[in-house]
């Protein structure tokens, strides 16, 4: 069965601090993994996509990184600031077609 | 472009009542997606459109649930009749194609009394 595992599933640290999310998937065949940013009563918002053949992608101070063999992925988060209080959720589109499989998402909390 | 528009941003009914909601895709992007998210089952893909055709509805709950484009710039997903189970928030993003970046609109919060 396809799956898209999230953790932690919530997590607190302070301004400037740094943290990673984690996202394991047993989706099959692949085609592209996503990570949004969804703001409390806003709609997600695209942070990387990343095809089979890419294992690094940077946007700001977030930096998401693709092992495809093991089929994990992590957000990793630099400096962070209390705007980044959101929940992150991770997206796997199966290859063939666009059948998507979504994380349950993390819930970042950042604390001045 | 003022990215994706959805109306309206709440809406409050009653069971058994039709609910339309109503999106207006980016400019010049050629895939639409209607999405639902709630606290239970997170984000769910319900269907989605390529150059307005219907390309995969497999996520579209039941046949209470319809969704149209008849044009580049105009969707609706109806429901019909309404149940309680249906609150959810209703998102529609676009993108220009089918795996590029999607961009989500503020989405519309729909409560079934």
């Amino acid at each position: 069965k396809n799956q898209v595992e999230q953790s932690p599933q919530s997590l607190i640290i302070l301004e400037g601090k740094n943290c990673t999310l984690q996202c394991n998937y047993t989706v099959s065949p692949f085609s592209n993994l996503r990570w949004y940013k969804q703001d409390t009563g806003r709609g997600p918002v695209s942070l990387t996509i990343m095809t089979f053949s890419e294992n690094t992608k940077s946007n700001g101070r977030y930096t998401a990184t693709l092992d495809a063999d093991t089929k994990q992925s992590s957000l990793h988060i630099t400096a962070s600031q209390l705007s980044d209080s959101a929940s992150y959720i991770c997206v796997v589109s199966e290859g063939g077609g666009f059948k998507t499989i979504f994380g349950a998402g993390t819930r970042l909390f950042v604390k001045a | 472009d003022a990215g994706v528009i959805q109306s309206p941003r709440h809406e409050v009914t009653e069971m058994g009542q039709e609910v339309t909601l109503r999106c207006k895709p980016i400019s010049g992007h050629n895939s639409l997606f209607w999405y639902r998210q709630t606290m239970m089952r997170g984000l769910e893909l319900l269907i989605y459109f390529n150059n307005n055709v219907p390309i995969d509805d497999s996520g579209m709950p039941e046949d209470r649930f319809s969704a149209k484009m008849p044009n580049a710039s105009f969707s609706t997903l109806k429901i019909q009749p309404s149940e309680p189970r249906d609150s959810a928030v209703y998102f529609c993003a676009s993108s220009l194609a089918t795996l590029d970046v999607q961009y989500f609109g503020a989405g519309t919060r729909l409560s079934v009394l």
